[in-house]
C-alpha cells in the first residue's frame, strides 16, 4: 500500500512569490494535516483538514491557506514567500478527524527555500 | 538507534502539577520539544530547549533538563481541565530529524 506522497521534494522560490505544495494521502484516509519544520524549531501545525473542510488552523498568517479535494489530495499555497518560510513542509494523513498523532501517517516533506 | 520514552498514562487532580517525564538515548541532541495535542487536532509545538540549558519557564510550563541522564520533564502548575491531551516529547540534532515519544496521555480529574 502506497504511503503518504508529497510534491514536489525541493522547491527554490524568491521573496514575494508564491508557492503550492501538494499532498496525496493513504488510501482511505480522510484527514490531511501540514506541518511546517523549520531548522530547529521542530514541527508548528499550518493547517488540518477533513471531509474537504479546513477544521483547525496554527498560529500562521493568512497568506498560508490550502484546500482539500472530494480525493482527500491536499494542496498548501503559500503567497508572499518569506525568507523565513524556508522549511520541510510535511503533510500527514490519519483515518479519521479523532485520530492521536501516532495515527498520523506523514509524507517525506517538500523542502523550501526561499532566497 | 535513537529513541524516545515517555509513560503511556498520568492522572492529575485539577489545580495540582503535572510532570511529565521522557528519556532519550541520543547523545548528540541539539533541541528537545514538547509538543500538545488536543483531541482531534493537530500537533502543536508547546515549547522547547536547547541542550545546552538546565531549564526553562514560560508561564505554567516548567522544563527541565537533565543532560547527564539524558531526562527531559514538563511541569505543568496549576493543571486546569483545558491541559487534557497528549504531550509528546521530541528530540533533534538540529537537522530535519526530529525522534518522537509516543506520548503521555493526561487526564484530569475533578
Amino acid at each position: 500500500e502506497a504511503g503518504v506522497t508529497q510534491s514536489p521534494t525541493h522547491l527554490i522560490k524568491t521573496r514575494g512569490q508564491q508557492v503550492t505544495l501538494r499532498c496525496s494521502p493513504i488510501s482511505g484516509h480522510t484527514s490531511v494535516y501540514w506541518y511546517q519544520q523549520a531548522l530547529g524549531l521542530g514541527l508548528q501545525f499550518l493547517l488540518w483538514y477533513d471531509e474537504g473542510e479546513e477544521r483547525n488552523r496554527g498560529n500562521f498568517p493568512p497568506r498560508f491557506s490550502g484546500r482539500q479535494f472530494p480525493n482527500y489530495s491536499s494542496e498548501l499555497n503559500v503567497n508572499a514567500l518569506e525568507l523565513e518560510d524556508s522549511a520541510l513542509y510535511l503533510c500527514a494523513s490519519s483515518w479519521s478527524s479523532s485520530g492521536s498523532f501516532d495515527e498520523q501517517y506523514f509524507g517525506p516533506g517538500t523542502r523550501l527555500t526561499v532566497t | 538507534g535513537e529513541d524516545v520514552e515517555q509513560s503511556l498514562f498520568l492522572s492529575v487532580r485539577e489545580g495540582d502539577s503535572s510532570v511529565i517525564n521522557c528519556t532519550y538515548t541520543d547523545s548528540s541532541s541539539t533541541y528537545l520539544y514538547w509538543y500538545k495535542q488536543e483531541p482531534g487536532a493537530g500537533l502543536q509545538l508547546l515549547t522547547y530547549i536547547f541542550s545546552n540549558m538546565d531549564m526553562k519557564q514560560d508561564q505554567r510550563l516548567t522544563v527541565l533538563l537533565n543532560k547527564k541522564d539524558k531526562h527531559l520533564s514538563l511541569r505543568i502548575a496549576d493543571t486546569q481541565t483545558g491541559d487534557s491531551a497528549i504531550y509528546f516529547c521530541a528530540e533533534s540534532g538540529g537537522d530535519d530529524k526530529i525522534i518522537f515519544g509516543k506520548g503521555t496521555r493526561l487526564h484530569i480529574l475533578p
